[in-house]
């Protein structure tokens, strides 16, 4: 599967607790999105990372929350003293440079729940 | 007020059906417009995208962009029980940016 991959696909952490998700995009993809969907709603924009470099960050993304690309290629996601208003889905898409936005790939997603 | 408003649904619809998705937004400078299919627990799938105004068509799917009134429309003929899932529309105001998506509209397509 060349897709974009997610880990973990589930997680379910106690308030408090400090939660990190991987994104691996599709090979060569350098453009890599981090999008947080609830229920009943449509994904919101998180950040937005352009080879190494995060480019965009959303209001959305508070101080709890860090975003990284060391090199390029897979992303981490990390949430620090959860809350229960983190619980969401986390969904994690690519894209080629040379191709407009609409050209975005999802992944799975990580379903967070916080007790 | 949300700059992409879309009815959530359900839309119960028979098979064979044609089916009118329908968003509307607010940011004039939107200039790309895409509609996702999303099953349950899975993520996002790209379906049709558009650029700026006009109809694009794909098979059974039909995108429409009327800038004019700032809104869009997906259309699904001979619609099939494996078009059930959750239609989200997105949008962009430039190439490489975010995409702000709808609510989404929960379509089932009964047997």
């Amino acid at each position: 599967d060349t897709g974009v991959s997610q880990d973990p696909r589930h997680k379910i952490t106690k308030r408090g607790q400090n939660v990190t998700f991987r994104c691996d995009p599709i090979s060569e993809h350098n453009r890599l999105y981090w999008y947080r969907q609830t229920l009943g709603q449509g994904p919101e924009f998180l950040t937005y990372f352009q080879n190494e470099a995060q480019l965009e960050k959303s209001r959305l993304l508070s101080d709890r929350f860090s975003a990284e690309r060391p090199k390029g290629s897979f992303s981490t996601l990390e949430i620090q003293r959860t809350e229960q208003g983190d619980s969401a889905m986390y969904l994690c898409a690519s894209s080629l440079g040379d191709r407009p936005s609409y050209e975005q790939y999802f992944g799975p997603g990580t379903r967070l729940t916080v007790t | 007020q949300k700059e992409v408003e879309q009815d959530p649904g359900p839309l119960s619809v028979p098979e064979g059906a044609i089916v009118s998705l329908n968003c509307t937004y607010s940011n004039s400078a939107f200039q790309y417009f895409m509609w996702y299919r999303q099953y349950s627990r899975k993520g996002p799938e790209l379906l049709m995208y558009t650029y700026s105004s006009g109809n694009k068509e794909d098979g059974r799917f039909t995108a429409q962009v009327d800038k004019s009134s700032k809104y869009i429309s997906l259309f699904i003929r001979d619609s099939q029980p494996s078009d059930s899932a959750t239609y989200l529309c997105a949008m962009s105001a430039r190439s490489f940016q975010k995409l702000v998506f709808g609510t989404g509209t929960r379509l089932l397509v009964s047997p």
